[in-house]
């Protein structure tokens, strides 16, 4: 059964440090979602892009946080510099264009110290 | 604007109980709606999903209902077993173009043998 793949699973980092986190969607969704799971909420859409073209940053804050998928395949989300709020999971998910259900990967937990 | 809420954790019960738990949402539109399913440490999975009203979403003795008229999408088990322990996500969207999914904010279930 395809999965989407994400790394690192953990990432333990200083505050004002770089991080960067990645996702390979499954094979043919064009869609691809990043979102920010704080601990004991629901996650919370942060980028989501059809393509290699971002449809919805909203609530990415652009400061710190960029994202991208260059290929249209892949993608990748960096946060610089860290700041302690950060902590949380980052989950990654895709999906077939136009169509509801999303699959998510196991997810990127993210500690800053 | 939209908005899910569910039922506060934890729900704790003994195996074999039957299980309930609450969701309703706030919708401008007619969304599908969906339950999540997180085990500790995991991503989310899709556990099931209903797209129109009076649609009834089933899966590994899951199910629930999409009532229009009380905006509710209630979880139910009929026996519930201790692998049954996880935090349990409603959510809604649209799909199309701008496909985010708007959770709830998760309810611990934890189950005694």
């Amino acid at each position: 059964e395809a999965e989407v793949a994400q790394s690192p699973r953990y990432k333990i980092t200083e505050k004002s440090q770089a991080v960067a986190f990645w996702c390979d969607p499954i094979s043919g969704h064009a869609t691809l979602y990043w979102y920010r799971q704080i601990l004991g909420q629901g996650p919370e859409l942060l980028v989501q892009f059809q393509d290699e073209s971002v449809v919805d940053d909203s609530q990415l804050p652009k400061d710190r946080f960029s994202a991208e998928r260059l290929k249209g395949v892949d993608s990748t989300l960096k946060i610089q510099p860290a700041e302690l709020g950060d902590s949380a999971m980052y989950l990654c998910a895709s999906s077939l264009v136009d169509r509801e259900t999303q699959y998510f990967g196991p997810g990127t937990r993210l500690l800053v110290l | 604007g939209d908005s899910v809420t569910q039922m506060e954790g934890p729900v704790t019960l003994s195996e074999e109980a039957f299980l309930t738990i609450n969701c309703t949402y706030t919708a401008t539109g007619y969304p599908s709606l969906f339950w999540y399913v997180q085990y500790p440490g995991e991503g989310l999975q899709l556990l099931l999903k209903a797209t129109k009203a009076d649609d009834k979403g089933s899966n590994k003795g899951f199910e629930a209902t999409y009532r229009k008229e009380t905006t509710s999408f209630h979880l139910e088990k009929g026996s519930v077993q201790v692998s049954d322990s996880a935090v349990y996500f409603c959510a809604l969207n649209y799909g199309g173009a701008t496909n985010k999914l708007i959770f709830g904010t998760g309810t611990l279930l934890a189950v005694q043998p």
